[in-house]
């Protein structure tokens, strides 16, 4: 049973380029979130998102970030115009959804914004 | 506020010495609380989850345990290697949500 997957693992964009994020959640997983670590911060909750919907965005900067977690395939986090303060890395994680689940963690995608 | 403090920031000890991380959590209307160890460029890896209802946790020579009252977590790791240097991070889930402390980074020294 292949864990969470992300791809890129590393991601190098010039500042007002588009970065896309993916994510592969566990098999049988229905939920995932995405977090942010920024250089020498700890990780914070950007958006949790089932199958379709967004469930709490809470955490995601207001503008140019997006989220979704289509009916088929990966969840996608995307960052348009990249600035030098969005390097930093990823980390998506998924979970059944069930009350108190553990959420698995994905290796992350490094994002460097030139 | 849900914020989550660890102390201390970093550690280093000697090879084979027990040692103790501490996690405190302002807000105990917490759903569990889970130990992660990070090593330097790679993902996390979960180590230890203490639902809301339990006191502790053990595996191995690593044991974890929740005081909610007074918003406290401590890992103790046993007998420690040097492929125990990490950071360790402690999380607590609220709802949906995993907030997070800034870490320990833990060196052992052979």
């Amino acid at each position: 049973n292949a864990g969470v997957m992300q791809n890129p693992r590393h991601l190098v964009r010039r500042r007002g380029q588009e970065a896309r994020l993916r994510c592969s959640p566990m098999k049988g997983h229905s939920h995932v979130y995405w977090y942010r670590q920024l250089p020498e911060e700890g990780l914070k909750f950007m958006v949790y998102l089932q199958k379709e919907n967004i469930i709490d965005e809470s955490g995601m900067p207001k503008e140019r970030f997006s989220a979704e977690f289509p009916k088929e395939g990966p969840s996608i986090l995307r960052i348009q115009q990249v600035v030098r303060g969005d390097s930093a890395a990823y980390f998506c994680a998924s979970s059944q959804g069930l009350a108190s689940d553990t959420q698995y963690f994905g290796p992350g995608t490094r994002l460097t914004v030139l | 506020k849900q914020e989550v403090t660890q102390i201390p920031a970093a550690l280093s000890v000697p090879e084979g010495e027990n040692l103790v991380l501490n996690c405190s959590f302002t807000d105990s209307a917490i759903y569990n609380l889970q130990w992660f160890r990070q090593d330097p460029g790679k993902g996390l890896t979960s180590l230890l989850l203490i639902q809301s209802s339990q006191r502790e946790q053990t595996s191995g020579r690593l044991n974890a345990s929740l005081d909610k009252s007074s918003g406290r977590s401590t890992l103790y790791i046993a007998a420690s290697q040097p492929g125990d240097s990490a950071t360790y991070l402690c999380a607590v889930e609220y709802g949906n949500k995993l907030v997070f402390g800034a870490g320990t980074i833990l060196r052992v020294k052979s």
